[in-house]
């Protein structure tokens, strides 16, 4: 199971630390996915990182202004979210893959089977 | 990679077969023979859940009225059996490179 917290209202330019509490598997085997979806709209892949951290990938569209974490300690993960945007408004899923690979550039995986309920994230002033 | 969905919509006699096509700008296999495409489904109001991955592969708890298939560039879901239980937007999502989603086929009763 994965429980999101920590969405709520934000100023543009404002930030954000949201978390994800995972619990019933092995949080430090299964690399982790961050996905969020603006009101009435498709879903859009955010973070990805991988077990022990050692990868870490972000979108384009959030590359620089947000940084994902996690602490297996505590199996949990994170997404902090700096100088936030109108076009950040999203609910923010965070999702467990199956697996995958590592290139140069990406981290190919497949099968993001377990899934939070989401936590919302609203910009503006 | 561009993740092209047909139909926008689609609707559906229960009990009738129902199949959603997917295509993408470069072909998702990957050298080690495995399609990286996997299939979502989000029921309204809630989180999206996993219905395909590997382009043909189930899920344990996922029934086997749903499945999938195609590589490199084409993809297909197929729903043997449509039932009022899946009603809600199917997404196909490719994560062989940096992970796109399809724009969704939402997928109702007639």
């Amino acid at each position: 199971q994965l429980v999101e917290s920590g969405g709520g209202l934000v100023k543009p330019g404002g930030s954000l630390r949201l978390s994800c509490a995972a619990s019933g598997f092995t949080f430090s085997d299964f690399s982790m996915n961050w996905v969020r979806q603006a009101p009435g709209k498709g879903l859009e892949w955010v973070s990805s990182i991988s077990s022990s951290s050692s990868h870490i990938y972000y979108a384009d569209s959030v590359k620089g202004r947000f940084t994902i974490s996690r602490d297996n300690a505590k199996n949990s993960l994170y997404l902090q979210m700096n100088s936030l945007r109108a076009e950040d408004a999203a609910v923010y899923y965070c999702a467990r893959d199956m697996g995958g690979g590592y290139s140069d550039e990406y981290y190919y995986f497949y099968g993001m089977d377990v899934w939070g309920q989401g936590t919302t994230v609203t910009v503006s002033s | 990679i561009v993740m092209t969905q047909s139909p926008l919509s689609l609707p559906v006699t229960p009990g009738e077969p129902a199949s959603i096509s997917c295509r993408s700008s470069q072909s998702l296999l990957h050298s080690n023979g495995y399609n990286y495409l996997d299939w979502y489904l989000q029921r309204p109001g809630q989180s999206p859940q996993l219905l395909i991955f590997l382009g043909s592969n189930r899920p344990s708890g996922v029934p086997d009225r749903f499945s999938g298939s195609g590589s490199g560039t084409e993809f297909t879901l197929k729903i043997s059996r449509v039932g009022a239980e899946d009603v809600g937007v199917y997404y196909c999502m490719q994560a062989l490179r940096t992970p796109t989603f399809g724009g969704g086929t939402r997928v109702e009763i007639k």
